[in-house]
């Protein structure tokens, strides 16, 4: 089946430093992700979508400056949360969609937990 | 934009009962997508329905999505310890463009069974 991987799983920062999160299709090429947040006891809130090639397109309220996505391959998007503050701590969650498939062929990582000292 | 209303928000029951959680879309569904997940895990894909009246079923969880399209419901029988976990629906977003495949979903519906 597919298989989306992320790393790290967990990371533990020092408030003002940056930390990059991979999202990475492992057996299948995938031209979309997409990257949501998790807060605890609630539901996904989707952050944004990442297109291998093309800029990433941010959701309302989603600040592009601070959560930097750059889709470099058709099996690996990063996420980088640039100068973390406390309130950026929280679950990162990113899904692949296999090229050519539509919703029903997404994918998610088993999540990554960033904590911001 | 569309909102999915899940309910109830928390759920817990014997081991052995069954159980039903509702998903409720302020819009047409043109895709409902059931998910599990456990808590500090990813989501897994458990059941997805796009027609008016299909009812699908896997092992001891069914979904059903109503005629008017407009609310799902996740049916599990005789539960077990392992059915445990926050359960999420889910909705594609209808456009094209850097719409297609977007998901937006419910707040989830959290299911402890005890043994």
């Amino acid at each position: 089946g597919a298989v989306v991987s992320q790393h790290p799983s967990r990371v533990i920062c020092k408030s003002g430093t940056s930390v990059k999160i991979e999202c990475r299709s492992l057996d299948f090429q995938a031209t979309t992700m997409f990257w949501y947040r998790q807060f605890p006891k609630k539901s996904l809130m989707l952050m944004a979508t990442s297109n291998e090639g093309s800029k990433a397109t941010y959701e309302q309220g989603v600040e592009k400056d601070k959560f930097l996505i750059n889709h470099a391959s058709l099996t690996l998007s990063t996420l980088t949360v640039t100068s973390a503050h406390p309130e950026d701590s929280s679950f990162y969650i990113c899904s692949a969609r296999r090229r050519g498939g539509g919703p029903d062929t997404q994918y998610f990582g088993p999540g990554t937990r960033l904590t911001v000292l | 934009s569309q909102e999915l209303e899940q309910s109830p928000q928390s759920l817990i029951v014997q081991e052995g009962k069954n159980l039903t959680i509702n998903c409720t879309s302020s819009k047409t569904l043109y895709g409902l997508y059931w998910y599990k997940q456990k808590y500090g895990e990813g989501l897994i894909f458990l059941m997805m329905l796009q027609k008016g009246g299909e009812e699908k079923s896997h092992e001891k969880i069914t979904a059903k999505l109503d005629e008017k399209k407009q609310q799902s419901s996740l049916h599990i029988t005789a539960s077990q310890p392992s059915h445990a976990g926050i359960y999420l629906c889910g909705a594609a977003v209808r456009g094209g463009g850097t719409s297609y495949g977007k998901l937006t979903f419910g707040q989830g519906t959290i299911l402890t069974v005890h043994p």
